[in-house]
């Protein structure tokens, strides 16, 4: 596609459901990043793949979150027994080489109840 | 450790005036890059600028310009003759080599009519 795409656009989940989040990058794209935005504060970052390789997992808050891309295109942010402090816009960004800049999909809005 | 500081959380204005963006990041790399996004209500956010650490030179695009100066570790943003269409969060971001992308807080910026 033309733009990064992100689905969905709004979960909502109980506390203590697990939740899968997708990101599909620009095409021919090879570098993939994750970062959680709280309301009012800029993205953290949480993750970055290079391809199908997970070098940089620094930024995931617990062993909650867990992140892929078997394939090297398409994304997946998993959160597991999700708390309501993981309620947040969830973003996936995608570049063409790792010192380019990234173009960002629109967000996953996550809401835990 | 890399960090961001955006100090200014809001500002207003009256469209048509010039308003200036600041920002301050602190890294111990010698390498570097220099981003700036805008975030508009919609959510999405739209890629700007990005400055190697070696250039050194201003840039002007339009009505947006930026001043890097390496010696005060800045690189602010200014739009010259504001429109209501530039009113948005606007974010200054550093990475070294795409890695450790830090982000800094925003700056909210509202042009009035």
């Amino acid at each position: 596609g033309a733009g990064v795409s992100q689905s969905p656009r709004y979960k909502v989940a109980k506390r203590g459901q697990d939740v899968a989040l997708r990101c599909d990058p620009i095409s021919g794209h090879v570098s993939l990043f994750w970062y959680q935005q709280a309301l009012g504060q800029g993205p953290e970052f949480l993750t970055y793949f290079q391809n199908e390789a997970q070098l940089d997992k620094s930024g995931l808050p617990s062993d909650r979150f867990f992140a892929e891309r078997p394939e090297g295109s398409v994304s997946t942010l998993k959160i597991q027994r999700t708390q309501q402090e993981d309620s947040a816009v969830y973003l996936c960004a995608s570049s063409s080489a790792q010192e380019q800049p990234q173009h960002f999909g629109d967000g996953t809005r996550l809401s835990i109840l | 450790a890399q960090k961001v500081t955006q100090a200014q959380t809001e500002i207003s204005v009256v469209e048509k005036e010039d308003v200036t963006l600041d920002c301050v990041y602190e890294t111990r790399d010698t390498t570097y890059y220099l981003f700036w996004y805008k975030q508009p209500p919609s959510g999405e956010l739209v890629f700007l600028i990005r400055r190697n650490s070696f250039d050194e030179q201003n840039e002007i695009s339009g009505r947006y310009s930026w001043n890097f100066q390496k010696s005060t570790s800045s690189f602010n943003f200014t739009i010259t003759a504001s429109q209501v269409v530039d009113s948005a969060v606007y974010f200054c971001a550093l990475s070294h080599y795409g890695q450790n992308f830090v982000f800094g807080p925003g700056t909210r910026l509202s042009v009035l009519p």
